[in-house]
Order: structure tokens, then sequence, then C-alpha cells
């Protein structure tokens, strides 16, 4: 079955415990993506993946990073959470860069205390 | 940058209803998609329409991209189109960066 996976579906952590949310997909896809979705200011993005080792910054970068050694995999790292970044976030995954269909993950949300 | 905007913010709608949903953007995009987002907050593709129209099934979609606007169409609405839908484009020479509207909200009432 085609599939984005993303772990942990949930997570509540404090302030600057360093954490990763993995996600993954396997349909071959090049492109992939994060989005955070936040009450009042929609989704937005935050890092996206061209291919293999090429990345670059959304719209809120700041706090964020990435990487994509492979191509089914693009995990999110926070160094040093701090509560704004309390947020639903999503990742996603297509065929075609900055076009085509593109699949969601089920969602992770975090709470940072 | 880009500005998207949705409308109407909020809708309400009887079973079986039709509906039109607004997407306004400010300059000009490479390409537009429409997403649905479920009441149980799964996201999902709907339509990727950089211009003309397409359909599937009861919702189609029509990109005018020289005035700027995109809209989507819900005939003979259901309570499973609940949710809140969302327009994106992609614009300048960055092709993997979306940028979202806050969406409109969907009630459809049986």
């Amino acid at each position: 079955e085609a599939q984005v996976t993303q772990n942990p579906r949930y997570l509540i952590t404090v302030t600057g415990k360093k954490l990763t949310v993995t996600c993954s997909q396997n349909m071959n896809h090049e492109y992939m993506s994060w989005y955070r979705q936040d009450p009042g200011l929609g989704l937005r993005q935050i890092y996206y993946s061209m291919n293999v080792e090429v990345t670059d910054k959304g719209d809120v970068p700041e706090g964020y990073k990435v990487s994509r050694k492979e191509k089914r995999n693009f995990p999110l790292i926070l160094e040093s959470p701090s509560p704004n970044q309390t947020s639903l976030y999503f990742c996603a995954s297509s065929a075609q860069t900055g076009g085509g269909s593109q699949y969601f993950g089920p969602g992770t949300r975090l709470t940072v205390l | 940058g880009i500005q998207v905007e949705q409308s109407p913010p909020d809708l309400i709608l009887q079973e079986g209803a039709n509906s039109t949903l607004r997407c306004n953007f400010s300059d000009s995009v490479n390409n537009l998609q429409w997403f649905h987002q479920n009441p149980w907050g799964q996201l999902i593709n709907l339509f990727y329409i950089p211009s003309g129209t397409k359909q599937n099934g009861r919702l189609s979609a029509t990109t005018v991209a020289t005035e700027r606007y995109s809209l989507l169409y819900i005939s003979s609405s259901q309570t499973t189109d609940s949710g809140v839908y969302f327009c994106a484009v992609n614009y300048g020479g960055s092709q993997g960066n979306l940028i979202f509207g806050k969406g409109t909200k969907l009630s459809v009432k049986p």
C-alpha cells in the first residue's frame, strides 16, 4: 500500500530536549516536504527536499533541521524545542517537484512544555 | 511574498446542495493545488490544476491563471464532504515551495 508514515504520532516533551520526527514514504518519490499546522495560521511549509541530499527552506524554517540521506526518509529534527513549536506536523511526498499529487502522512501532534 | 486568500472562511450546507469555494492569489503562479482535510485531520490531494478545468466525480475545479483565481465546485454535497478545503500555490523560481491559503471550513448537515 502506497503511504507516508510518520513517527511518533503524538509527543509531549520539554523545552530544550532534542527530538526527531521520522517520515518515510514507499512510493519512490523524489519530492518530500514538512509542514506545520496551527489554528488561525493554516499550513505553513518548514522545509522541502527535491531529491537526495537536496533540501531547501520553506516559510518557517527557524528552529528546525532536516536531512535527506536516502530517498525514502526525510526526518525533521528539533535540536532545542521551544513551546512555540507546539503544533501539528505533516510530512508529504510527491513524484513531481512543485506539482502533482502530494501524499500526506497522518500527522504528528507535538506539545513542548 | 504572494498572498493566497480563500473564501468563504466558513460554509454550512444541507446535504444535496451545491457549493463554490474560491481561491485568489496575488501573483502569477507555477501551479495550484486543492486539498481536503477531513474532520479526523487527514489531508488528501484533490486537484493539481495550474490552469483550465478538471473534474473528479462530484468535484470539479477551474483555474483562471490570467485573472489569478481558482474555484472548487462541490455538487450534491454529502456529509463526508465536511472538513477544511485548502488551496496551495507554487510561484517564482522555487518549484518546491508551497504557500497555502487559510482554508474554507465546510460543514454538510444531513
